[in-house]
């Protein structure tokens, strides 16, 4: 299996700041890399495939890049309703992995 | 717009064998454009996929579930189920059907489900 190694576990930030995440997977995915949004009690929503591309209907301050093994996750300015866990995964192999999250919190 | 419900039972006992239902609507199980996936997320944990379903029937179950996980497909209803069995207290998890994109180069999860909360306990 693909490893997904995402960083750090939980983050505090204040409203406004620039929060980036990474993900490291444990062997070249190429761009086959999906980022979600999970709030407390719902089900995770798709925010970002293909490592880059937003998902229609998501704020342009979420933003994804990388490709290979390294990949970043961006707010670009944190907004109160962006307090959640966010988890990448990957679909390069067969059996679908995902990070083990990172929690946004505000400072 | 795609929506997709899970039901089953919240409780199961250790042994016994679990099973979830994932009902469809919005759109066809059959179009043939998509897989239908199982995912859980144990509570306070992350997300674990269990495998996906085509509509054809084909299957692909993660290796880690495999020797206990069946997914089934019953197109004239638009649904697609789960069972997993021998569960164990270990298998307590908020389980979430999901629609996936069929294609090499496609393999994302959206729309979700609600998801439900099965707990295993005698």
């Amino acid at each position: 299996d693909i490893q997904m190694t995402q960083s750090p576990s939980s983050l505090s930030a204040s409203v406004g700041d620039r929060v980036t995440i990474t993900c490291q997977a444990s062997q070249d995915i190429s761009n086959y890399l999906n980022w979600y949004q999970q709030k407390p009690g719902k089900a995770p929503k798709l925010l970002i495939y293909d490592a880059s591309n937003l998902e229609t209907g998501v704020p342009s301050r979420f933003s994804g890049s990388g490709s290979g093994t390294d990949f970043t996750f961006t707010i670009s300015s944190l907004q109160p309703e962006d307090i959640a866990t966010y988890y990448c995964q990957q679909y390069d192999n067969l059996p679908r992995t995902f990070g083990q999250g990172t929690k946004v919190e505000i400072k | 717009q795609v929506q997709l419900q899970e039901s089953g039972p919240g409780l199961v006992k250790p042994s016994q064998t679990l099973s979830l239902t994932c009902t469809v609507s919005g759109g066809s199980i059959s179009s043939g454009d998509y897989y239908w996936s199982w995912i859980r997320q144990p509570p306070g944990k992350g997300l674990e996929w269990i495998g996906y379903i085509y509509y054809s029937g084909s299957t692909y179950y993660n290796p880690s579930l495999k020797s206990r996980v069946t997914i089934s497909v019953d197109t004239s209803k638009n649904q697609f189920s789960l069972k997993l069995s021998s569960v164990t207290a270990a298998d307590t998890a908020v389980y979430y059907c999901a629609r996936d994109p069929y294609g090499d180069y496609e393999g994302w999860f959206d729309p979700w489900g609600q998801g439900t909360l099965v707990t295993v306990s005698s």
